[in-house]
């Protein structure tokens, strides 16, 4: 089974920034690599599939890249909504998550 | 729009039964594979079954193989997840989200319920 190591744990960042997240798999699969937003209290909510596709009405300041076992999520300038838990999945596997929290 | 509406969810001891349900609208149920996915209380997702758009195949996490049943009705289009020998590391918030094609081979969820939670406890 595929196990998906997220980095950074947490990452500490003012509106207006840059943030990359990173989701490394332990073997190469595929390219059907997700990412997920969740905050309190929410169900997680699809921000990209196939690595690089932004789901329905996901605005473009979410980004997905990568291929084989490395994986990228990029928020090109935090929104006051932005911040939240941010989790990669790939088939039966999700990753532990990264928070992004306002610093 | 597409909507998913878990119900079921409650306090439960240790080794008895419960049966989630999953009520879908807003898209044709009978085309597209639909999964489990739960969250431990603070913790993060664990995918726990996925079947098949006509309830054909079904696979499940190692956790709750033997012990979890996923099955659907496409013609009250609702998914069921029958959970028996409940454990107190059971306990989650139980998401049902469905898969983007009709076979079960998880590939993302889109989209989500809102969850039900299933506290296993004496």
């Amino acid at each position: 089974e595929i196990v998906l190591t997220q980095s950074p744990a947490t990452l500490s960042l003012s509106p207006g920034e840059r943030a990359t997240l990173s989701c490394r798999a332990s073997q190469s699969d595929s390219s059907y690599l997700a990412w997920y937003q969740q905050k309190p209290g929410q169900a997680p909510r699809l921000l990209i599939y196939d690595a690089s596709n932004r789901a329905t009405g996901i605005p473009a300041r979410f980004s997905g890249s990568g291929s084989g076992t490395d994986f990228t999520l990029t928020i090109s300038s935090l929104e006051p909504e932005d911040f939240a838990v941010y989790y990669c999945q790939q088939r039966r596997s999700f990753g532990g998550g990264t928070k992004v929290e306002i610093k | 729009q597409m909507q998913l509406v878990e119900s079921g969810g409650g306090v439960v001891q240790p080794g008895r039964s419960l049966r989630l349900s999953c009520a879908a609208s807003g898209f044709n149920f009978d085309d597209y594979a639909m999964n489990w996915v739960r969250q431990a209380p603070a913790k993060g997702l664990e995918w726990v079954a996925v079947v098949s758009y006509d309830g054909s195949d079904r696979y499940y996490a190692d956790s709750v193989r033997g012990r979890f049943t996923i099955s659907r009705d496409n013609s009250k289009n609702t998914l069921y997840l029958q959970m028996s020998s409940l454990r107190t590391e059971d306990t989650a918030v139980y998401y049902c989200a469905r898969d983007p094609f009709i076979v079960a081979t998880i590939n993302w969820f889109h989209p989500w319920g809102q969850g039900t939670l299933v506290t296993v406890s004496s």
